[in-house]
């Protein structure tokens, strides 16, 4: 089965700091890219799809390198409340079956 | 109210009982996916509906059924509970032609002693 690989953490990271963490994906003909946001047990959220020219949202950069197949989140000013487990997404294509999760990066932000 | 709705949100259960978790939805959404979440590994795909009685297996059906008898219903079924099925279910919904989201449930939590 094709992959998706995440460094699971946890990030300590000052609070006002800025991280960054990637997800490397294995299929190459891999069609879309999310960021979900998961809470301590709570349901994962959509933080941010990952387009081909980037995305940007507030705070949040996302980039996709297909070269290198990997994605990339950013975070910027980090806040207490950004401490959460941020789950990689990638649609590998045929459907539902083609989502794979990446097991997840643990970040916690420390005041 | 939340748009995706589990229940129960909490089960404990002994091994060999029939435990059914229930799922319903007011995005009218037509895709609905069961998930497994256990530490370590990640969310996998049990089984995934796009349609009112069409069924597919996900990456690990064996040992669960569902049903989608209507569009906003999706329950999952463990005929003989087993203890290595406890774990935290999802629940999740997304719409064809979308952008590909999933919009999840709040979980089930089942403990099988």
């Amino acid at each position: 089965r094709k992959e998706v690989e995440q460094d699971p953490g946890p990030f300590n990271v000052p609070e006002g700091a800025t991280v960054a963490f990637n997800c490397t994906y294995s299929n190459s003909a891999s069609q879309s890219f999310f960021w979900y946001r998961q809470d301590c047990r709570k349901e994962p959220k959509l933080l941010m799809s990952v387009y081909s020219s980037g995305n940007e949202d507030g705070r949040f950069t996302a980039q996709l390198n297909r070269a290198s197949q990997y994605i990339s989140l950013l975070i910027r000013d980090s806040k207490l409340s950004d401490s959460a487990t941020y789950l990689c997404v990638v649609n590998q294509g045929g459907g539902a079956d083609g989502l794979t999760f990446g097991k997840g990066t643990h970040l916690i932000i420390q005041p | 109210d939340a748009d995706v709705t589990q229940t129960p949100r909490n089960r404990i259960t002994k091994t060999g009982k029939r435990i059914m978790l229930e799922c319903s939805q007011t995005k009218g959404h037509d895709r609905m996916y069961w998930y497994r979440q256990d530490p370590g590994l990640g969310l996998r795909l049990i089984y995934y509906s796009f349609d009112v009685k069409d069924i597919n297996k996900g990456e690990i059906s064996d040992g669960y059924s569902v049903s989608r008898q209507a569009q906003a219903k999706f329950s999952l079924s463990l005929e003989s509970a087993i203890p290595n099925q406890t774990a935290l279910y999802f629940c999740a919904t997304s719409v064809s032609g979308g952008t590909g989201e999933l919009f999840f449930g709040e979980g089930s939590r089942l403990t099988v002693l």
